[in-house]
């Protein structure tokens, strides 16, 4: 079955450690996403990557760092860096960049103690 | 930058209602996207509207791309128990690389 997968579906990390959410995608699309959801906020773009091996800071991308080395493949990284992580992840992909539809992950909820 | 609203942000019907939402901006969209989220899941992809003025369905859907080009209606018919869930609007503006989402409007049916 083609689709998007995200794993964890749950992760818990202490204050301070980095930790790196999984972002897979059997579709064969050019374009990946990272969004951000907050309760009661829309979807907030951390970073996006049209093609492998180049991607482009968000709206929100402080604190974050993504690679693309491979066509199905876009990790996230959250630093130690970003104030406020706790919160609920969702990759997407597109067939390519700009005004095609977005189809979107499970999700990840990162909980920071 | 580009912003959406959505509207109302919440509501409450009774199952077989027929619900209207809409999503507004101050700003010119060529593209908008209608999705659904169901609770810890990721939002799926309802309708996909391109032209200013086009009205498209899927099943007991039906959204509007508005002629103004800058706003964008999402209609239910006969709601039932599964149609709970928030519905997010997306939008592409003329210089936007990326979509645009708004808040969101969080949908219960009554039974």
């Amino acid at each position: 079955d083609g689709g998007i997968t995200q794993s964890p579906k749950y992760l818990f990390r202490k204050e301070g450690q980095n930790v790196t959410l999984s972002c897979e995608q059997n579709l064969n699309h050019d374009a990946m996403y990272w969004y951000r959801q907050d309760p009661g906020q829309g979807l907030r773009l951390i970073y996006y990557s049209q093609i492998v091996n180049d991607f482009q800071k968000g709206d929100i991308a402080e604190g974050y760092s993504v690679s693309r080395e491979k066509k199905e493949s876009f990790p996230l990284t959250v630093t130690s860096a970003q104030k406020n992580p706790t919160a609920f992840y969702l990759c997407a992909s597109s067939i390519g960049p700009g005004g095609n539809e977005q189809f979107f992950g499970p999700g990840t909820r990162l909980t920071v103690l | 930058g580009q912003q959406l609203n959505q509207s109302p942000q919440s509501m409450f019907i009774q199952e077989g209602e027929d619900v209207s939402m809409n999503c507004t901006s101050s700003s010119i969209f060529n593209t908008w996207l209608w999705y659904k989220q169901d609770p810890g899941e990721g939002p799926v992809l309802l309708i996909a509207l391109y032209k200013a003025g086009e009205l498209t369905s899927n099943g007991r859907l039906t959204a509007q791309f508005g002629i103004t080009r800058k706003d964008s209606f999402l209609n239910i018919s006969a709601s039932i128990p599964s149609d709970v869930g928030i519905y997010f609007c997306a939008g592409l503006g003329n210089y936007g690389q990326n979509f645009v989402f708004g808040p969101g409007t969080r949908l219960s049916v009554l039974p």
